[in-house]
């Protein structure tokens, strides 16, 4: 049972243009959500996080999105760069536990 | 600089021959945690530890052990690995924080292939 889910395996974009990464999940009870991004042969490196109360959060070219009634998250990435090409992972986290659940991860292309 | 060290990075090996595989941060973070990746199944959290002597199980525990005698150390055992363990295995730490929103720092992974 995946609590969360990330449809898309891969996506291309055009350089500068919006990239927009996608994430559902079925746990009501998540309290944080965060994304990380992981380049071939590294470990993940943290991108951005949202509380479950809020819902936005940006960090530069770096927005994510939160839609509590459709359990639904998004990454908006603008404008996107060549060296965005990554695989994407949200991950979720139950409140008390310290425990994670990832999603299954999205590779983004961005072309020059 | 601050970093998150596995080792080994690589490792072959057969069926029932315990290893372990090291993690340790310099970062002086409370938490850390085991993870394996998978292909279709992203990063599932196998064990995680809150302190130094404090762990608990994460979603695929099985077949995994772990100890916290040191804070900067968390390391990952196999007491008898089997194919199904065939995977790529990440360390992870964090400072813990009030809440469970601390960004973790990763390692570079250990890809463990058992014959």
């Amino acid at each position: 049972d995946q609590q969360v889910k990330q449809n898309s395996p891969s996506l291309s974009v055009q350089e500068g243009r919006i990239s927009i990464l996608n994430c559902d999940y079925t746990n009501s009870m998540f309290d944080y959500f965060l994304w990380y991004k992981k380049y071939p042969a590294e470990g993940p490196t943290f991108l951005i996080s949202i509380s479950s109360i809020k819902d936005k959060n940006e960090d530069g070219r770096f927005t994510v999105f939160l839609n509590k009634s459709a359990k639904h998250l998004s990454l908006h990435i603008v404008p996107s760069q060549p060296g965005d090409s990554a695989v994407y992972f949200c991950a979720a986290s139950t409140p008390g536990t310290y425990k994670y659940i990832f999603g299954t991860g999205t590779r983004l292309k961005v072309l020059a | 600089e601050a970093q998150v060290t596995q080792n080994p990075r690589y490792l072959i090996t057969v069926t029932g021959k315990k290893l372990t595989v090291t993690c340790s941060q310099n970062m002086n973070h409370e938490y850390m945690s085991w993870y394996r990746q998978d292909p279709g199944l992203g990063l599932r959290q196998i064990y995680y530890s809150m302190n130094v002597e404090v762990t608990d199980k994460g979603d695929v525990p099985e077949g995994y052990k772990v100890s916290r005698k040191e804070k900067r150390n968390f390391p990952l055992i196999l007491e008898s690995p089997s194919p199904n363990q065939t995977s790529l295995y990440f360390c992870a730490s964090s400072y813990r924080g009030q809440g469970s929103n601390q960004p973790q720092h990763f390692g570079d992974g250990t890809r463990l292939s058992i014959l």
